[in-house]
C-alpha cells in the first residue's frame, strides 16, 4: 500500500461546478497537509496548507482534513477553466521532519 | 515572494555527457531539494541539502550527484547522462523544518538522446 493515494483522473467538470479532490494516507503520524497546484510544464505552487484536523478556507478553495479517516480533501467552488491543472496533495510529520510525502496528483479539466 | 530559479527550461544532451542543472533561491532558505517528475510516477526525491556543503541522498540518487557551495545555490550533476534520465527536474527550497511547504522552481525539461 502506498503511503499516500491519489486518483490520477483526469477529472473533467463544467465551468461553475464544485470540484472535490481527495487523498487517503496510511501514516497516522502525519500532521501537516498541503495542496499544490501544477500547471502544464510548470513547477508546483503551494495552494493550501493545514495543520492537523479541520477546515481551512481561502477564497474559492477549502481544504479539509479528517485524521480519523486518514482522508484529506480540496474543494473548489465555482470552478473556472483557469483551475485546469494537476493538483498534488502532500503531507509531513511533526517534529522537524521536512521531507513531505507527495501524492501522484489528480489532473483536473474545467471546460467552458 | 520567494523565488526559486532554475537556469534552463529545456535542455537536450547526448548520452554520456556530464550535465549540470543549476538552482538558485533568493530568500535564505536552509533546505533545498532536487526532484524528478515522470508521468505515472509522481515526484521522486533525488537529493536534498539542509545546509551549505551538506547533502543527503533521497529515494533515487543513483547516477546523480549534487553540490551546495553557497546557501542560495544547489546544483544537480548527471555524471554520465543516459536516456533513462530524460525527465522533468524540479528544484525546491523550504525554511527550517519545512512545515510551511516548499517553493518550487519552474522545472527543467531534460532530454537525453
Amino acid at each position: 500500500q502506498k503511503e499516500v493515494e491519489q486518483d490520477p483522473g483526469p477529472l473533467s467538470v463544467p465551468e461553475g461546478a464544485i470540484v472535490s479532490l481527495n487523498c487517503t494516507y496510511s501514516n497516522s503520524a502525519f500532521q501537516y497537509f498541503m495542496w499544490y497546484r501544477q500547471y502544464s510544464r510548470k513547477g508546483p505552487e503551494l495552494l493550501m496548507y493545514t495543520y492537523s484536523s479541520g477546515n481551512k478556507e481561502d477564497g474559492r478553495f477549502t481544504a479539509q482534513v479528517d485524521k480519523s479517516s486518514k482522508y484529506i480533501s480540496l474543494f473548489i467552488r465555482d470552478s473556472q477553466p483557469s483551475d485546469s491543472a494537476t493538483y498534488l496533495c502532500a503531507m509531513s510529520l511533526s517534529g522537524g521532519s521536512y521531507i513531505p510525502t507527495f501524492g501522484r496528483g489528480t489532473s483536473l479539466i474545467v471546460h467552458p | 515572494d520567494v523565488k526559486v530559479t532554475q537556469s534552463s527550461r529545456y535542455l537536450v544532451k547526448r548520452t554520456g555527457e556530464k550535465v549540470f542543472l543549476e538552482c538558485v533561491q533568493d530568500m535564505d532558505h536552509e533546505n533545498m531539494f532536487w526532484y524528478r517528475q515522470d508521468p505515472g510516477l509522481g515526484l521522486r526525491l533525488i537529493y536534498f541539502s539542509y545546509d551549505v556543503k551538506m547533502k543527503e541522498k533521497g529515494d533515487i540518487p543513483e547516477g546523480y550527484s549534487v553540490s551546495r557551495e553557497k546557501k542560495e545555490r544547489f546544483s544537480l550533476i548527471l555524471e554520465s547522462a543516459s536516456t533513462n534520465q530524460t525527465s522533468m527536474y524540479l528544484c525546491a527550497s523550504s525554511l527550517g523544518d519545512g512545515t510551511y511547504g516548499y517553493t518550487f522552481g519552474s522545472g527543467t525539461r531534460l532530454t537525453v538522446v
